[in-house]
């Protein structure tokens, strides 16, 4: 069974400084990861996926994640934080179906 | 850029009573879904659907929901006799002509369910 782990329930980080949200997975077979974020009152909004090729992916508005196959993570990262970046993140895990991580709601503080 | 559509955005309803949840997906996605939220918490899968038929669903999934793809264009959810936890986000998604895994899934903005 495909199961996602986001350890942090929040995140706070100042605007300016890097972020980092977190995510561990648990698949059998190759695995299909993917970010999503949601805003107050709005849909899944698509940020990136890792499918295979680069370990390194780069995603809309600025945000990146890291696959790591020895440390089943799948951690999302943008280099300066907005205040406009906070929101609610989802990491999914997809086989038939997406399997979504509990959320992690990313505060940036002006 | 095309998107997913769902209507209403907000249905209130009087548990026992029969909802229909309405979904447009993106023009040439082939596969389509349908996930719950509850007051901000996990999404959770309720069913996907292919060529016409349920590919897959989980257990949340029982005999009181049911889909259909009427006329080409729309995807609804269907719950026959509504119970107050089926309060919830429903959102509907699609994906491309590949189908799973690894196509992304398009997200439309969702159905607020309120059963009294």
């Amino acid at each position: 069974a495909q199961s996602v782990a986001q350890p942090e329930d929040q995140v706070n980080v100042a605007e300016g400084n890097p972020l980092t949200v977190k995510c561990t997975y648990s698949v059998s077979g190759n695995p299909y990861l993917f970010w999503y974020v949601q805003y107050p009152n709005r849909g899944l909004q698509f940020l990136l996926k890792y499918i295979t090729g680069d370990n390194l992916v780069k995603g809309s508005y600025g945000f990146e994640a890291e696959f790591n196959k020895s440390q089943t993570s799948f951690h999302l990262k943008k280099p300066s934080a907005l205040v406009s970046d906070s929101a609610l993140y989802f990491c999914a895990v997809a086989g038939q179906n997406f399997v979504f991580g509990p959320g992690t709601r990313l505060s940036v503080l002006p | 850029e095309p998107e997913v559509t769902q209507t209403p955005s907000h249905q209130v309803t009087q548990m026992g009573q029969e909802v229909i949840l309405r979904c447009v997906p993106i023009s040439n996605h082939l596969y389509f879904y349908w996930y719950r939220q509850i007051l901000g918490q996990k999404v959770e899968f309720l069913v996907s659907f292919y060529n016409n038929e349920i590919s897959e669903k989980s257990e949340i999934f029982d005999d009181q929901f049911s889909v259909e793809r009427p006329d080409g264009s729309n995807f609804t959810l269907k719950i026959r006799s509504t119970k107050l936890e089926d309060s919830a986000m429903y959102f509907c998604a699609s994906s491309a002509p590949r189908g799973p895994p690894g196509d992304t899934q398009y997200f439309g903005p969702g159905t607020r369910l309120t059963v009294l």
